[in-house]
């Protein structure tokens, strides 16, 4: 049982946003800026978000990041097929002293 | 570019050891926190261990925590994963990651992973 909560799952049709949420607790995303994760199938994860918005160089803009509290959030805009993996969010937790992920979220492109 | 290489993975049976390595190249590890993230069949991520990279900090996931063992060979560019008394939930695939630029832990770089199958 992971210490960050996200959907299960969320979906939208291509050209639409989704919004995937990660909740948290004042140890960990409340106290720490969170990482959001992509992972396609059968392949390692690739970071999209780093210090809750930045994102790395060659990670288009249709990926967005925020935080609010104990909260965070990747928006996808323009929902593309290649979109379709599971999302990660994660970040430390400073009572656990260990990197937390959430459970990840599968997106589906309607 | 930076890459990194696991290998060591493999099928091994309840109670015994493995020890993974994971290959740099294209930066240094002694400029790096390194970490090693476990996914079990069908399942999410899970952190498993971090160190840095002089050594002195190690952390460890409560359910491994004196049964596994990070470490690396700057030398060598290598990060290592010694693990002991494996049990059948250890069954996963192991990648090393980088910790990248950001203030926090985030993962800028990953291997593609080494199965480790514990059964008998």
């Amino acid at each position: 049982q992971s210490v960050l909560t996200q959907p299960p799952s969320v979906s939208a049709a291509p050209g639409q946003k989704v919004t995937i949420s990660c909740s948290g607790s004042s140890s960990n995303i409340g106290d720490n800026c969170v990482s959001w994760y992509q992972q396609l199938p059968g392949t390692a994860p690739r970071l999209l978000i780093y210090d809750c918005y930045k994102r790395p160089s060659g990670i288009p803009d249709r990926f967005s990041g925020s935080k609010s509290d104990t909260s965070a959030t990747l928006d996808i805009s323009g929902l593309q097929t290649g979109d379709e993996a599971d999302y990660y969010c994660g970040t430390w937790d400073n009572v656990l002293s260990a990197y937390a992920f959430g459970a990840g979220t599968k997106v589906t492109v309607l | 570019e930076v890459q990194l290489v696991e290998s060591g993975g493999g099928l091994v049976q309840p109670g015994g050891s493995l020890r993974l390595s994971c290959a740099g190249s294209g930066f240094s590890l002694s400029r790096y926190w390194m970490y090693w993230v476990r996914q079990a069949p069908g399942e999410g991520l899970q952190y498993v261990a971090t160190m840095k990279p002089d050594g002195t900090e190690k952390y460890y996931l409560g359910s491994v925590r004196g049964r596994f063992t990070i470490s690396n060979d700057i030398a060598k560019n290598s990060l290592y994963l010694e693990m002991n008394s494996l049990r059948g939930d250890d069954t996963a695939v192991y990648y090393c990651a980088r910790d990248g630029v950001g203030v926090g832990p985030d993962f800028d770089n990953w291997g593609q992973g080494a199965l480790v199958t514990v059964s008998s």
